[in-house]
């Protein structure tokens, strides 16, 4: 079983939608949670870390669910600049597991 | 902000072939990391260091070698490149403690002919 998974996609949705993804993780003893976003041909960028009371930057909200080994990233009023795929990592000490991504397209 | 750099963007060399790539810090991270990315599978861990002259292997750490003389540089080294081996590779920072993210070099993909 990977240690983190995520739903591929893609996701494909209009401009002004709302659109969330889920990541799993099978760690129990997991101790950080981030997302970040990955462009074509890009590095990984972080887009936010994950707390466990949740959190908000602006459009994009993130929680965790340590009781079901969660996490989720809530886009709001999406641009045609949010389209990318969008990476869950999981991290305990100095290690991180990366999801394999999920492709969001955003479109006019 | 943290600035990561990687020595190339695009590198091209030949089977067998010793390939060195790269890793320069400005923050003064301790731990520093090595991932290949490839369609389909995602990061995988080749190598990470948490110290100067500190290393320890990844989940894919078969033909690589790494060394950190300094804090700032890490490199990867494919002792004789494979074919197998092109792929974008991805050099990472963190600070030590939990919970601090990665941060992320612009990669080289390199490609073995």
């Amino acid at each position: 079983r990977k240690e983190v998974e995520q739903d591929p996609g893609p996701f494909n949705v209009p401009e002004g939608a709302t659109v969330a993804f889920n990541c799993t993780y099978s760690n129990s003893a997991s101790q950080s949670f981030f997302w970040y976003r990955q462009d074509c041909r890009k590095e990984p960028k972080l887009l936010m870390s994950v707390y466990s009371s949740g959190n908000e930057d602006g459009r994009f909200t993130a929680q965790l669910n340590r009781a079901s080994q969660y996490i989720s990233l809530l886009i709001r009023d999406s641009k045609l600049s949010d389209s990318a795929t969008y990476l869950c990592v999981v991290g305990n000490f100095n290690k991180f597991y990366f999801g394999s991504g999920t492709k969001l397209n955003v479109k006019p | 902000d943290v600035k990561v750099t990687q020595s190339s963007r695009y590198l091209v060399k030949r089977t067998g072939e010793k390939v060195f790539l790269e890793c320069v810090q400005d923050m003064d991270h301790e731990n520093m990391f090595w991932y290949r990315q490839d369609p389909g599978l995602g990061l995988r861990l080749i190598y990470f260091s948490y110290d100067v002259k500190m290393k320890e292997k990844g989940d894919i750490p078969e033909g690589y070698s790494v060394s950190r003389e300094k804090k700032e540089r890490f490199s990867l080294i494919l002792e004789s490149a494979s074919t197998n081996q092109t792929s974008m590779y991805l050099c990472a920072t963190t600070m030590g403690g939990e919970a601090q993210p990665q941060h992320f070099g612009d990669g080289t993909r390199l490609s073995i002919l």
